[in-house]
Formats: C-alpha cells, sequence, structure tokens
C-alpha cells in the first residue's frame, strides 16, 4: 500500500519567510500528486496538481516540485503571510483514490 | 451547483443509531468519492463512483456502511448502528473525468458526525 509522508508536522514562521513543506511516498508508480490546503472546519481547496511526466507547477507564491524516482515532493511558498495558515496536505493518486499524508499544520505569524 | 455540497454539516449520533448523510456533487460530475478524516489526520478512502456505479468500496470498515448514488448525481453514505470509532469528517469529492487517473478532485467542506 501506498505511505505518505509529511514532514515537518507542524511549522510556526514569522511573516514574510519563504518555507518548504516536504512529502514523501513509497511506491513511485503514481498518476500525479496534488497539494491541498484545508483550514480549520473546512474541506480540501486544491492547491497544485503534478502529473507524473511533470517536475514542477507553479501557482502565484506557491511551487511544487516532484521527484517521483525518489519518491518526493516540495511545496515551496514564498513571502508567506498569516492567510496561509493552515493545513497542508499532500496526496498521491496511484490510481484513482487520493492518498494522503497527515498533513502539515502551518502558522505564519505577523 | 457551484461547488461540492454537503448535508449535514454537524450530526451528533447517540451510539447505536443510524446516520445518512448527503453529497451533492458538481453538476456534471461523473466521479464522486467518499473520504474519512479523523481527527488529527489525513483523508483515508472508503469508496468510488462512476455515475451510479460503486466500482470501488474497498475502503468501508464495515459492513455497517453503505453508499449510494441511485441517478449518477446526489450521493448517500449511511452508517448504521453508530460507533464511537465512527466519529470523523466525511468528506464528499467530485470529478468531471472517469478515467484513471479521473483528474482534479473537488472537496466538500464535509459531515463532522459525533458519536456519543
Amino acid at each position: 500500500k501506498q505511505e505518505v509522508t509529511q514532514i515537518p508536522a507542524a511549522l510556526s514562521v514569522p511573516e514574510g519567510e519563504n518555507l518548504v513543506l516536504n512529502c514523501s511516498f513509497t511506491d513511485s508508480a503514481i498518476y500525479n500528486l496534488q497539494w491541498f490546503r484545508q483550514d480549520p472546519g473546512k474541506g480540501l481547496t486544491s492547491l497544485l496538481l503534478i502529473q507524473s511526466s511533470q517536475r514542477e507547477q507553479t501557482s502565484g507564491r506557491l511551487n511544487a516540485s516532484l521527484d517521483k524516482s525518489s519518491g518526493r515532493s516540495t511545496l515551496y511558498i514564498a513571502a508567506s503571510q498569516p492567510g496561509d495558515s493552515a493545513t497542508y496536505l499532500c496526496a498521491v493518486d496511484s490510481g484513482y483514490a487520493l492518498n494522503f499524508g497527515k498533513g502539515t499544520s502551518l502558522l505564519v505569524t505577523p | 451547483g457551484a461547488g461540492v455540497s454537503q448535508s449535514p454539516r454537524y450530526k451528533v449520533a447517540k451510539r447505536g443509531q443510524d446516520v445518512a448523510l448527503r453529497c451533492d456533487p458538481i453538476s456534471g460530475h461523473v466521479s464522486l468519492f467518499w473520504y474519512q478524516q479523523a481527527l488529527g489526520q489525513g483523508p483515508e478512502f472508503l469508496t468510488y463512483f462512476q455515475n451510479e456505479a460503486q466500482l470501488d468500496k474497498s475502503g468501508l470498515p464495515s459492513d455497517r456502511f453503505f453508499a449510494e448514488r441511485p441517478e449518477g448525481s446526489v450521493s448517500t453514505l449511511k452508517i448504521q448502528r453508530t460507533q464511537q470509532e465512527d466519529s470523523a469528517v466525511y468528506l464528499c469529492a467530485s470529478s468531471f473525468g472517469s478515467g484513471r487517473p479521473p483528474g482534479e478532485l473537488f472537496f466538500g467542506e464535509g459531515s463532522r458526525l459525533t458519536v456519543l
């Protein structure tokens, strides 16, 4: 079974810092990898989707990279803002059911 | 609709009661998924529909869990004889695609079930 691990589990940074969230997965036979954001008591919002043939995707201040052979992905957030505070989930698609990590809880302090 | 809609948003049930959770996917979306998210955990796959066909129910934790999508749009997740370990947020997601993988998923806000 695909296992997805996210490090760190929690992160607190001052506003303005650039930061990196890490995701690793055990089975490199994936179709795509998605990063989601989850606010407390809310559902999941898709941030970036990287196809298995791609190396990275960018959206605004977010950049996600994928190294399928080593089973790793990173989410880079530039110039963090308090509004970025949320839980960030990495999910790997090995068929049609997503396998999620436990998430990284991010707090950006003013 | 504009997004995936789930109801009720919050449900408190006494142990042993039956509950039904509803999901209205985005209009025209073929694929529909149910996930269970325990506190502090990532979502776990429960079941998958392609139109009205339930193609995978391997994630359902027991035979007390049942899901249907009779007309290929609205779906209902039913939990019979609820137990405390069923307490979780139940997330519904839909996608326009029907292949493997079905493409980008859009999630609802979830139904939070608390079993006392």
